[in-house]
């Protein structure tokens, strides 16, 4: 059974770095084509996808955001880190990331996201 | 970025209503289409992927269909269950894109 689960800081202030970890269990990221997505969502809002890496290192971003995101994986520790820097009130959202089982495939195992506030 | 349109943004309908929501890619996307159900304050859930591929455990009253850049999600019969956001999404280039979403709501 594939699970995750996306951890970090509740409130952050305007122009600090946040810092989220989604911690998996049930499969490996160094398995061929596997990869962990984030994604967030805005409160009332539609769904925005962030990043994505896979087994093999690589990584996508989205651009409207690239200059501030990096996507990162321990493999050991069963986890998946993101950070973006200069935070925002308009990044006030719930942040979740997503099991990738294979190259074209969509995002088929979530976590329960976890809700970040951007508030001085 | 391709561009995913839902249509309708709100649809209401009653229980056993068959209802069709529609996303279109603002370029082709071939068959790269995933469709998700979220209920308020939970996860969204994956339902059909490679635009008319049901996930395993999600019931037949889903189906979709289209390729290129048209797409429906179908439910055959509505259930209380049902009623919910959906949303597709391509995977068929990078930046991955959501559409707007379709709530479904009792009429």
């Amino acid at each position: 059974q594939i699970t995750l689960k996306e951890s970090g800081p509740t409130l952050v202030k305007p122009t600090q770095t946040l810092t989220l970890t989604c911690t998996f269990s049930g499969f490996s990221l160094s398995t061929t084509q596997v990869g962990v997505g984030w994604i967030r969502q805005p409160p009332g809002r539609a769904l925005e996808w962030l990043a994505l890496i896979y087994w093999n290192d690589a990584k996508n971003y989205s651009p409207s955001l690239r200059s501030r995101l990096t996507i990162t994986k321990d493999t050991s520790k069963n986890q998946v880190v993101l950070t973006m820097t200069n935070m925002d009130p308009v990044d006030t959202a719930t942040y979740y990331c997503a099991h990738v089982p294979r190259f074209y495939y969509g995002l088929d195992v979530w976590g329960q996201g976890t809700t970040v506030t951007v508030s001085s | 970025d391709i561009q995913m349109t839902q249509s309708p943004s709100t649809l209401s309908a009653s229980v056993g209503d068959r209802v069709t929501i529609t996303c279109r890619a603002s370029q082709s996307i071939s068959s790269w289409l995933a469709w998700y159900q979220q209920k308020p304050g939970k996860a969204p859930k994956l339902l059909i992927s490679k635009a008319s591929s049901l996930e395993s455990g999600v019931p037949s009253k889903f189906s979709g269909s289209g390729s290129g850049t048209e797409f429906t999600l179908t439910i055959s019969s509505l259930q209380p269950d049902d009623f919910a956001t959906y949303y597709c999404q391509q995977y068929n280039s990078y930046p991955w894109t959501f559409g707007q979403g379709t709530k479904v709501e009792f009429k």
